[in-house]
């Protein structure tokens, strides 16, 4: 079965450069959330879209900015990196349906490093 | 305070043998609790999940169990295998519907053979 794709794996940048992560939902699946994973640390909530709508916000810097396109695949953009960004960045997906689980389906992560 | 706190931090057991993870929450009221599994460097996948209503709920070797009224959650995991090794992670949804998971501060596990 099709999983949660997230582009690229691994991506290095120098402090106050940018980047952009991209992730690819389960087919049909139209919510996709954004986490954060510093190391040794639980995943940080930072965002959520829902039929390519901002439908949750978490803890996301101002220098970060996310949004849902029409084939329902998302971009994180991130600019002015600094050292404290490098993470693992997940990407999830779920199927809005009223009364069922909602279960979130997470990608294998981008690792972001900033030097 | 985190809202979904776990223990042990870590925890090493031999190959075979069982353990049980905590997980203690205050996130309230919540939709359902989830456990996953997580490998280094992987994303979380998924092991089980209950409603509030739920007691327990088993996926083979993981037996998940929930007491709303204390809010606390444990994971079983019986016969241990070497590639049980990994970080298991509670989640917590505080509604239903799109919302975000509240993670857990996961439980790191070895299994040595």
């Amino acid at each position: 079965a099709a999983g949660v794709i997230q582009s690229p794996r691994h991506l290095i940048k120098e402090k106050r450069e940018t980047a952009t992560l991209k992730c690819y939902p389960i087919p049909r699946h139209d919510t996709v959330y954004w986490y954060q994973q510093g190391p040794g640390q639980d995943p940080q909530f930072l965002i959520s879209f829902y039929e390519k709508m901002q439908s949750d916000k978490g803890s996301i810097p101002d220098r970060f900015s996310a949004q849902q396109f029409s084939d329902y695949h998302s971009e994180l953009n991130m600019s002015s990196l600094e050292l404290g960004d490098s993470a693992l960045y997940f990407c999830a997906s779920s199927l809005y349906a009223s009364g069922a689980y909602n279960e979130q389906f997470f990608g294998p992560g981008t690792r972001l490093t900033v030097l | 305070k985190n809202q979904v706190e776990q223990s042990p931090q870590s925890l090493i057991i031999l190959e075979g043998k069982n353990c049980t993870l905590q997980c203690n929450y205050t996130v309230s009221p919540f939709s359902n609790l989830r456990w996953y599994k997580q490998d280094t460097g992987r994303g979380p996948v998924s092991l089980t999940i209950m409603t509030f209503s739920e007691n327990t709920k088993s996926n083979g070797r993981y037996t998940a169990t929930l007491d709303a009224d204390t809010k606390q959650s444990s994971l079983h995991i019986t016969a241990s295998q070497l590639s049980d090794s990994a970080s298991y992670i509670c989640v917590v949804s505080p509604t239903s519907g799109t919302y975000k998971y509240i993670f857990g501060t996961g439980t790191r596990l070895k299994v040595l053979a």
